[in-house]
C-alpha cells in the first residue's frame, strides 16, 4: 500500500520569507512520480512541481524546489520569496508509474503567508 | 484555453435524493477520474475511465457510479445521497502520451455538494 504523510497541518511565513513544507511517503515500488499540488480558497487544484523519483536531481520550477530525497522517502517543499497569492493547501501527492496511474494524496498543509 | 470543466460548482440535493455531476474537457485525454474531497481531508479517488473502461476502486459505495458517453464527457451519480456524502468533487483528466510529462492531472474546479 502506498501513504502519503504530510506532518504539517498548518504553517505561516511572512511574506518574502522561505517556508519549507514537508512530505514522507512509503511504497515498495521503485519506480514512481511525487507531486506538489496548490489548491488556493474555492479554487482549483494545479500543479505547482513534479518529481520522478528515478531522477537523483532536484526539480525546481521558479520560487518553487523540492528536496527530495529517495532513501529517506522525503519529498519537502520550498517556497523562495512567499508572495500572498502562494497561501493556499499544499497537497503531496504521489503516483506508480505504471498501472492506473492513480494519485495518491497526502491530508494537506494549509500555508498562510502574512502580509 | 484547453480545460476541464465542472457543472455546477455548487449543488445542494436532498437526503437521498439522486444527484448528478458533470465534467466535460476539451484537453482531449482518455483518461478521466473522480475524486471525493471532504473538509480539510486529502482527496480521495472513487474511479476513473481509461477510455471506455471503467475502474472502481474498491472501497467506493455501491452508491456512486459513473458514465462517460463520450471522450469529452463524465458524469457522477449518486444514487441516494446520504449527509455523508457532503463534500467536494474533482473531476482530473490525464493522458499517457503528454509531454513532457506523461500522465500527469489536470483537475476542474470542482462541485461543492451539499446535502440537506
Amino acid at each position: 500500500a502506498q501513504t502519503v504523510t504530510q506532518s504539517q497541518p498548518e504553517m505561516s511565513v511572512q511574506e518574502a520569507e522561505t517556508v519549507t513544507l514537508s512530505c514522507t511517503y512509503d511504497t515498495s515500488e521503485s519506480n514512481y512520480y511525487l507531486f506538489w499540488y496548490k489548491q488556493p480558497p474555492s479554487r482549483q487544484m494545479i500543479l505547482v512541481i513534479r518529481q520522478e523519483a528515478y531522477k537523483q536531481q532536484n526539480a525546481t520550477e521558479n520560487r518553487f524546489s523540492v528536496n527530495f530525497q529517495k532513501a529517506a522517502k522525503s519529498f519537502s517543499l520550498k517556497i523562495s520569496d512567499s508572495q500572498l497569492g502562494d497561501t493556499a493547501m499544499y497537497f503531496c501527492a504521489f503516483m506508480i508509474v505504471t498501472g492506473a496511474n492513480n494519485l495518491f494524496f497526502g491530508t494537506g498543509t494549509r500555508l498562510t503567508v502574512i502580509p | 484555453d484547453a480545460m476541464v470543466i465542472q457543472n455546477p460548482r455548487y449543488q445542494v440535493t436532498q437526503f437521498g435524493k439522486p444527484v448528478t455531476l458533470s465534467c466535460s474537457q476539451t484537453l482531449n485525454h482518455n483518461v478521466m477520474y473522480w475524486y471525493q474531497q471532504k473538509s480539510s481531508q486529502a482527496p480521495k479517488l472513487l474511479f476513473h475511465y481509461y477510455d471506455k473502461d471503467f475502474n472502481n476502486e474498491a472501497d467506493t459505495p455501491d452508491n456512486f457510479q459513473s458514465r462517460r458517453p463520450n471522450t469529452s464527457f463524465c458524469f457522477l451519480d449518486i444514487r441516494s445521497p446520504g449527509l455523508g456524502d457532503a463534500a467536494m468533487y474533482l473531476c482530473a483528466t490525464s493522458r499517457p502520451t503528454t509531454a513532457p510529462f506523461p500522465n500527469e492531472q489536470f483537475f476542474g474546479p470542482g462541485t461543492r455538494l451539499t446535502v440537506l
